[in-house]
């Protein structure tokens, strides 16, 4: 099956820097790469995608990256902020399953 | 929408004792996820229905877990008899056909068993 490895496993910036987390994956069938937040006892929710079909994608200060050939693809954050302090994870399909990444947690410092 | 509705919110237990989790799906979702999130081992996907068809259960940890999708509205996951290493976030997930349109998760179950 799917295996995706997501680094690093803990991320500090200070406000305002930029914060960049990068995953791999095995299966070269993968066409669609979630990101999710997970903020403190809450659930995971969706704040990006790519499809295997695109190059890069932006949404205001985050961006995500894809490079089939090498199987990678990573999340960008710009200007971030104290909100951006959570757990984000990666994960990969090609059908109904999402493998996700063991997370990456983030935290902003003010 | 009221998303994906998970109960309780927080179960306490003692081992040994039947434990049922309850979802309700986003509606028009046709396809449910149950996944559970520990430290040790991250998000693990347990079950996976469609059309209110269990397609993929080979996430379940062992028969004392099993999980039923009586119709497209309402889903369980029942542990009997549940045990301390059971202990977890159980969270559950729809989407719309496949994962390629997203998953949505409900707020999840803190399930501690002592």
């Amino acid at each position: 099956g799917e295996n995706v490895e997501q680094h690093p496993s803990t991320l500090s910036v200070q406000e305002g820097d930029s914060a960049v987390i990068k995953c791999t994956y095995s299966d070269s069938a993968s066409n669609y790469f979630p990101w999710y937040k997970q903020e403190l006892g809450k659930r995971p929710q969706l704040i990006i995608d790519i499809r295997s079909n695109v190059g890069e994608k932006k949404d205001q200060r985050i961006a995500v990256t894809l490079n089939k050939t090498a199987k990678h693809f990573s999340l960008h954050i710009t200007e971030t902020q104290p909100e951006d302090s959570a757990v984000y994870f990666c994960a990969a399909s090609m059908d109904y399953k999402l493998s996700f990444g063991a997370g990456t947690t983030v935290t902003v410092r003010a | 929408d009221a998303g994906v509705i998970q109960s309780p919110r927080h179960e306490v237990t003692e081992m040994g004792q039947e434990v049922t989790l309850r979802c309700k799906p986003i509606s028009g979702h046709n396809s449910l996820f149950w996944y559970r999130q520990t430290m040790m081992r991250g998000l693990e996907l347990l079950i996976y229905f469609n059309n209110n068809v269990p397609i993929d259960d080979s996430g379940m940890p062992e028969d004392r877990f099993s999980a039923k999708m009586p119709n497209a509205s309402f889903s369980t996951l029942k542990i009997q008899p549940s045990e301390p290493r059971d202990s977890a976030v159980y969270f559950c997930a729809s989407s719309f056909r496949q994962a390629s349109y997203g998953y949505t998760f409900g707020s999840g179950t803190r399930l501690t068993v002592v």
